[in-house]
């Protein structure tokens, strides 16, 4: 079992649709939980960051934790065609400055104007 | 330089060549990370560099593969005798050091490797 598990399918919606994404991890050590976009062709650049459980509201996203089902979710309101790329969860154990990352595969989403 | 800068952004090779792959960290990141995305998949964790020295290279496949960072700022990822299956976006990133391991991680654009 990898130790982040995301659904990688697809995701097609139309503008303005809510997106939801999530992913679910093994690791009870994780304490630290991310959310990257990846577009076509670069690297990822972090979106949203969560430290333990609870919510996370930036704009338009909205991050939620919940470490005791050990599950994430990544919440896209009023989609834009801009919001089109890859979405990668990551997560990570704190120590010794080691921020090394586990990330799940990613759900590349397409919102149709 | 504004960004981490990653150096050939393309390489296509022969199986069996050696290959070298550059990453130029933001000015005065100490903390430095190279991890490989295959298609379709997530970035792997490869290895981690505090300073000059890996700190961590457990995510190294085999022992084809070193990377380097000698003055504590540009490091480089050599890939002896390659093979196709080393075909995939390698990915450098740095941060700043944060004991606590909370640095964003700031992601390069990739050096894309394809092995003929």
């Amino acid at each position: 079992q990898k130790e982040v598990e995301q659904d990688p399918g697809p995701l097609s919606v139309p503008e303005g649709a809510i997106v939801s994404l999530n992913c679910t991890y093994s690791n009870s050590a994780f304490q630290y939980f991310m959310w990257y976009r990846q577009y076509s062709r670069k690297g990822p650049e972090l979106l949203m960051y969560t430290y333990s459980s609870g919510n996370k509201e930036d704009g338009r996203f909205t991050a939620q934790v919940d470490k005791s089902s050990k599950y994430i979710s990544l919440f896209i309101r009023d989609s834009q065609p801009s919001d089109s790329a890859t979405y990668l969860c990551a997560m990570s154990a704190r120590g010794r400055g080691n921020n090394r990352l586990a990330f799940g595969k990613g759900n590349q989403v397409v919102v149709i104007p | 330089g504004a960004g981490v800068s990653q150096t050939p952004s393309n390489k296509v090779t022969e199986k069996g060549k050696y290959v070298e792959l550059r990453c130029d960290p933001i000015s005065g990141h100490t903390a430095l990370y190279w991890y490989r995305q295959s298609l379709g998949q997530g970035p792997e964790f490869l290895i981690y560099f505090q300073g000059t020295g890996a700190a961590d290279d457990s995510g190294l496949p085999n022992d084809r593969f070193f990377a380097v960072r000698p003055e504590g700022s540009v490091s480089t990822l050599k890939i002896q005798r390659t093979e196709r299956g080393d075909s995939a976006m390698y990915l450098c990133a740095s941060s700043l050091y944060n004991p606590d391991a909370t640095g964003e991680l700031f992601f390069g654009e990739g050096s894309r490797l394809t092995v003929l």
